[in-house]
């Protein structure tokens, strides 16, 4: 079946340390996005990307990386910059075209302790 | 820019009673307008999208939404609740404002149904 996968469902990380999310797709999109979500205030965007090897900054892309070296895959690195990392993040892709509708992955659940 | 205002953070209904989730944009050029539902712990999945031509549009589960132009409104409904349509529900705008690729999402509106 086709679709977004994103590992690992829940992740726990220790202040200071580097982490990094996975995302893999397997419907041959050619734009994929990172949000983070919180309580009460929606999913803003953190990188997107719409080709391999090119990515741009969304609306909150300080403290996180991103890399877009195959089309199936965009990890998200969350820095030790990124100073309130606790938060659920999705991965999202479409087709490549404009005003697609997105499809997202299960999610992941940072923790930082 | 474009934007998504949801009025109401929580509704409340009964099984059985008319589920209405409202939901305004703003945008200088006609958008297309999306309604996503989220489970607990979950990713989003569409219910209905507006694109363009009839501006009554039915999506799974027995949700649809109406396109007012004139009210920049896309309000979201259902005759009659279930159980089962408890959930938080994402109204979303993409269009040529938001450069489109990239899609700008409403706070998010959590449905309880009292049994």
């Amino acid at each position: 079946d086709g679709g977004i996968t994103q590992s690992p469902k829940y992740l726990f990380r220790k202040e200071g340390q580097n982490v990094t999310l996975s995302c893999e797709q397997n419907l041959n999109h050619d734009a994929m996005y990172w949000y983070r979500q919180d309580p009460g205030q929606g999913l803003r965007l953190i990188y997107y990307s719409q080709i391999v090897n090119d990515f741009q900054k969304g609306d909150i892309a300080e403290g996180y990386s991103v890399s877009r070296e195959k089309k199936e895959s965009f990890p998200l690195t969350v820095t030790s910059a990124q100073k309130n990392p606790t938060a659920f993040y999705l991965c999202a892709s479409t087709p490549g075209t404009t005003n697609n509708e997105q499809f997202f992955g299960p999610g992941t659940r940072l923790t930082v302790l | 820019a474009q934007s998504v205002t949801q009025l109401g953070s929580h509704v409340s209904v009964s099984e059985g009673a008319l589920v209405l989730l409202r939901c305004n944009y703003s945008s200088s050029v006609p958008p297309y307008l999306f309604w996503y539902v989220q489970y607990p712990n979950q990713g989003l999945q569409l219910l209905l999208k507006y694109t363009t031509g009839a501006t009554l549009v039915k999506g799974i589960n027995g949700f649809e939404a109406e396109f007012k132009k004139s009210e920049t409104s896309f309000h979201l409904t259902k005759p009659s609740a279930h159980m089962s349509d408890a959930a938080e529900y994402f109204c979303a705008v993409s269009g040529l404002n938001t450069g489109g690729f990239k899609t700008i999402f409403g706070a998010g509106t959590r449905l309880f149904v009292k049994a």
